[in-house]
């Protein structure tokens, strides 16, 4: 079955410990894209890349990092600056990132700190 | 980030009836328009994309796009209990997307 997977499906983090989320997509997309939700509000990005090896800061990026070694991959660490992280994270991809492309998300990952 | 505002819910409706759901941009650059639907807990599923001026329908949903005025509309007919969800309007901002808020819909029997 072709589609996207996130995990874990629940994440609990210390105080001043760094995680790292898991998006693994097989639809041979070459966007992928990490948003935050929380409670009552819309969607937020954090960051996106249109191809391997490439990404772009979204709109909240300070306390997050990315990588985008393989195609398939696209994990989000959530760093000790990051003041705020209890939130609900999504993961997407598009097929190529152009303007037309509709972006299908995972399941999320709910990230508590404790 | 350009903006994207969706009418404040919640929204009730009765089973049987329209809801309608609206949403404004800020962007008049804009060119391509979504409608996700959001259970509680879940992640967003696409409904429907327009891009062109007009209605666009599928099944018991209808998206309505007027760029002159900046607003895209969603039409939901024949209201079901399973309807109840939250909807998100996401708008192009280059080649990411912004999203609204979200309006909650209760379709209640």
């Amino acid at each position: 079955d072709g589609g996207i997977t996130q995990s874990p499906k629940y994440l609990f983090r210390k105080e001043g410990q760094n995680v790292t989320l898991s998006c693994e997509q097989n639809l041979n997309h070459d966007a992928m894209y990490w948003y935050r939700q929380d409670p009552g509000q819309g969607l937020r990005l954090i960051y996106y890349s249109q191809i391997v090896n490439d990404f772009q800061k979204g709109d909240i990026a300070e306390g997050y990092s990315v990588s985008r070694e393989k195609k398939e991959s696209f994990p989000l660490t959530v760093t000790s600056a990051q003041k705020n992280p209890t939130a609900f994270y999504l993961c997407a991809s598009s097929i190529q990132g152009a303007l037309r492309d509709t972006q299908y998300f995972g399941p999320g990952t709910r990230l508590t700190v404790l | 980030q350009k903006e994207v505002e969706q009418n404040s819910g919640p929204l009730s409706v009765p089973e049987g009836a329209i809801a309608s759901l609206n949403c404004t941009y800020s962007d008049r650059g804009s060119q391509s328009f979504f409608w996700y639907r959001q259970y509680s807990g879940k992640s967003p599923e696409l409904i429907m994309s327009i891009y062109s001026n007009g209605d666009k329908e599928d099944g018991r949903f209808t998206a309505q796009l007027n760029k002159a005025s900046q607003y895209v509309s969603l039409l939901i007919r024949d209201s079901q209990p399973s309807d109840s969800a939250t909807y998100l309007c996401a708008v192009n901002d280059d080649y990411k997307l912004s999203f609204g808020a979200g309006t909650t819909v209760t379709v209640r029997a």
